[in-house]
């Protein structure tokens, strides 16, 4: 059974330019979440959705950040117009259900570097 | 709203020691609570979780956990630590009706030879 696929691993931008960080959730998770770590912190939630539908987005920039999660396919995060401080490790999670007592399945991860 | 408090940034330890990681918590409702191991450059990974029943939690790699409702705490403890140890570990809690956990900061656990 795979896990929960996230590319790139790494990923390098200049400001100014756009990032797509991709997800697979665990083979029949039709839930997903994206959270951001930065260096010497937590994670911190920036989206939840399922198929084709964002849940909330609470955590998430007004400007410059996307998010998806299409019939088909994986979970796109998109940063446009990335700014050095968007410098992060963003992990995607999955999971079976949307409860409070379920878990969640991570990813290795996406570490954006922006120069 | 939940939140979290790792006490400590960084604990040190060396091997076969035991060890305890410390987390607190705060919430108004019923929570359920986890712990997450994170190695380099890798995502989380589950060691154990609270829901309900036995205050005392079994979880992978030799890790225990106890659930505190009066102190609010669900500390991480392991009695005798391996080199692999070495790792974040991350508290979380999830509030009843909530499907979105909080996270701690995290503690590093550095074990030494």
């Amino acid at each position: 059974n795979a896990g929960v696929m996230q590319n790139p691993r790494h990923l390098v931008r200049r400001r100014g330019q756009e990032a797509r960080l991709r997800c697979s959730p665990v083979k029949g998770h039709s839930h997903v979440y994206w959270y951001r770590q930065l260096p010497e912190e937590g994670l911190k939630f920036m989206v939840y959705l399922q198929k084709e539908n964002i849940i909330d987005e609470s955590g998430m920039p007004k400007e410059r950040f996307s998010a998806e999660f299409p019939k088909e396919g994986p979970s796109i995060l998109r940063i446009q117009q990335v700014v050095r401080g968007d410098s992060a490790a963003y992990f995607c999670a999955s999971s079976s259900l949307a409860h409070s007592t379920d878990t969640q399945y991570f990813g290795p991860g996406t570490r954006l570097t922006v120069l | 709203a939940q939140s979290v408090t790792q006490l400590d940034s960084q604990v040190p330890v060396f091997e076969e020691a035991p060890v305890e990681l410390r987390c607190n918590y705060s919430s108004s409702v019923s929570v359920y609570l986890f712990w997450y191991v994170q190695y380099p450059n890798q995502g989380l990974q589950l060691l154990l979780k609270y829901l309900s029943g036995s205050t005392l939690v079994k979880g992978i790699n030799g890790f225990e956990a106890e659930f505190n409702k009066s102190q609010t705490s669900f500390h991480l403890r392991k009695p005798s630590v391996h080199i692999s140890d070495t790792a974040e570990y991350f508290c979380a809690v999830s509030e009843e009706g909530s499907y979105i956990p909080t996270f701690g900061r995290g503690t590093s656990l550095i074990v030494h030879p």
